[in-house]
């Protein structure tokens, strides 16, 4: 099965509102990344984050390795929030390698 | 910093064809990794070189895909022959044993 496992799927918001994307993992971690890509565009890495929690602006992720669970929290959306937010872990071993989710596609209305 | 650069952007092949994508990485990283993404499977590792040295060879993907790293600065990947089920995007990472940054990219039709 997936290894990694990302809810909801898709989700629709209204400006202003805040949105919870959740990461599950089912193997053992030597680090997190969140990434996010627009429609037609590249990855672009939001957060490098192995264990606990971290800020960028209106957006926090927090890794708990026991539950083996990461999350990214969008404070106050925006418009151009709206894109596929995708969380990738590197397996125990540091081999260097990542193993995606299939993403949470978000859409932010005005 | 130059990022990672991939080019083309955009190729166009008929089935049967060679074609080549070139990567450029982060200067100093020494990682580099060899992504396809199309909706319906996500992003699947193709290749993946530690320091020149390839560590993955693509698995599933052994029969018609070959990566190479000449030097540190540049990697190719060769897809020989072309197939319709190869239309997709070819993305490039490259990290310093950690964080991953990707290139912008090469969207592959094959017709």
């Amino acid at each position: 099965g997936q290894q990694v496992q990302q809810s909801p799927a898709s989700l629709v918001l209204q400006e202003g509102e805040n949105a919870e994307l959740q990461c599950n993992f089912s193997t053992s971690l030597n680090s997190m990344q969140w990434f996010y890509q627009r429609p037609g565009g590249s990855l672009v890495s939001l957060f490098y984050n192995p264990s606990g929690t971290k800020h960028s602006g209106r957006l926090t992720s927090t890794t708990v390795i026991k539950e083996r669970r990461s999350s990214l929290h969008i404070s106050s959306s925006q418009t151009t929030d709206s894109g596929t937010y995708l969380c990738a872990l590197e397996g125990a071993g540091n081999t260097g390698k990542l193993i995606f989710g299939l993403g949470t596609t978000l859409q932010v209305q005005p | 910093d130059a990022g990672v650069t991939q080019t083309p952007r955009h190729e166009v092949a008929e089935k049967g064809q060679t074609i080549i994508l070139k990567c450029e990485p982060v200067s100093g990283h020494n990682d580099l990794f060899w992504y396809r993404q199309t909706k319906i499977q996500g992003l699947e590792l193709l290749s993946y070189f530690r320091s020149k040295s390839l560590m993955e060879d693509g698995g599933a993907f052994k029969d018609r895909f070959k990566a190479e790293m000449l030097n540190s600065s540049f990697s190719t990947l060769k897809i020989q022959p072309t197939e319709p089920k190869d239309s997709a995007v070819y993305l490039c990472a490259s990290s310093f044993f950690a964080e991953q940054f990707f290139g912008p990219g090469t969207r592959l039709t094959v017709l």
